[in-house]
């Protein structure tokens, strides 16, 4: 049984491009959640996928968009790239039920020189 | 707001008790998460409290309180591969699982 999974691993922007993170979630998972965690810090909720629709949303500027498709894979964008982007992101998957239980991938870790 | 508040840092010993606290500041939290992350790895899930009490689970423990918002994990018979950063997570309510993090508790476990 595959858990998440996330492409790339590691990538290295400069300032002002874009990015696109891509995550594919645990067999029978149908939701999946996007964190940004800087170095040393815990990871901060960007935004969540259900049903192709943007569920829920942190306090996370324009620039981060997503989209989930119909076989509940997931993409992250980031436009317009600044050195406070970098940082791991971390795809998340889980079950609507919300029960705080949640399955993370290893991440992309994004430098932003 | 919503904020979890846990220790930046813990140290013990092999095959000692150590535990790891967890206030918040918000009546907004179901229940208290904790995850495990491994030099910036994938942060595993280890327990869940929905209700107040203790929820044991093999060497590791953890206790919730919502009257005092508080929690803890209790790790026992500490192994070196427990050294770790340790977060506790708050799902929100009607918010359909979002979590919302401590900063970490890094523990060290010493021979």
């Amino acid at each position: 049984d595959a858990g998440v999974t996330q492409s790339p691993t590691h990538l290295i922007k400069t300032r002002g491009q874009q990015v696109t993170l891509r995550c594919s979630p645990k067999s029978g998972h149908d939701t999946v959640s996007w964190y940004q965690q800087a170095l040393g810090q815990g990871p901060q909720f960007i935004f969540q996928y259900y049903e192709e629709e943007e569920r829920q949303r942190g306090n996370f500027p324009d620039r981060f968009s997503g989209h989930q498709f119909p076989n509940y894979s997931s993409e992250l964008n980031v436009n317009a790239l600044l050195l406070g982007d970098s940082a791991l992101y971390l795809c998340a998957s889980s079950l609507p039920s919300g029960t705080g239980e949640l399955f993370f991938g290893e991440g992309s870790r994004l430098t932003v020189l | 707001g919503q904020s979890l508040e846990q220790p930046s840092e813990v140290t013990a010993v092999e095959g000692a008790i150590v535990q790891i606290n967890c206030t918040y500041q918000t009546s907004g939290f179901y229940g208290l998460s904790w995850y495990q992350q491994h030099d910036g790895g994938a942060p595993t899930f280890l327990s869940y409290n929905a209700l107040d009490g203790l929820e044991e689970t093999g060497r590791f423990s953890s206790f919730l309180s919502r009257s005092d918002s508080y929690g803890y994990l209790l790790l026992q018979e500490l192994q070196m591969k427990d050294s770790a950063s340790y977060f506790c997570a708050g799902p929100l309510y009607n918010q359909g699982g979002k979590l919302i993090f401590g900063q970490g508790t890094e523990l060290s476990v010493k021979p």
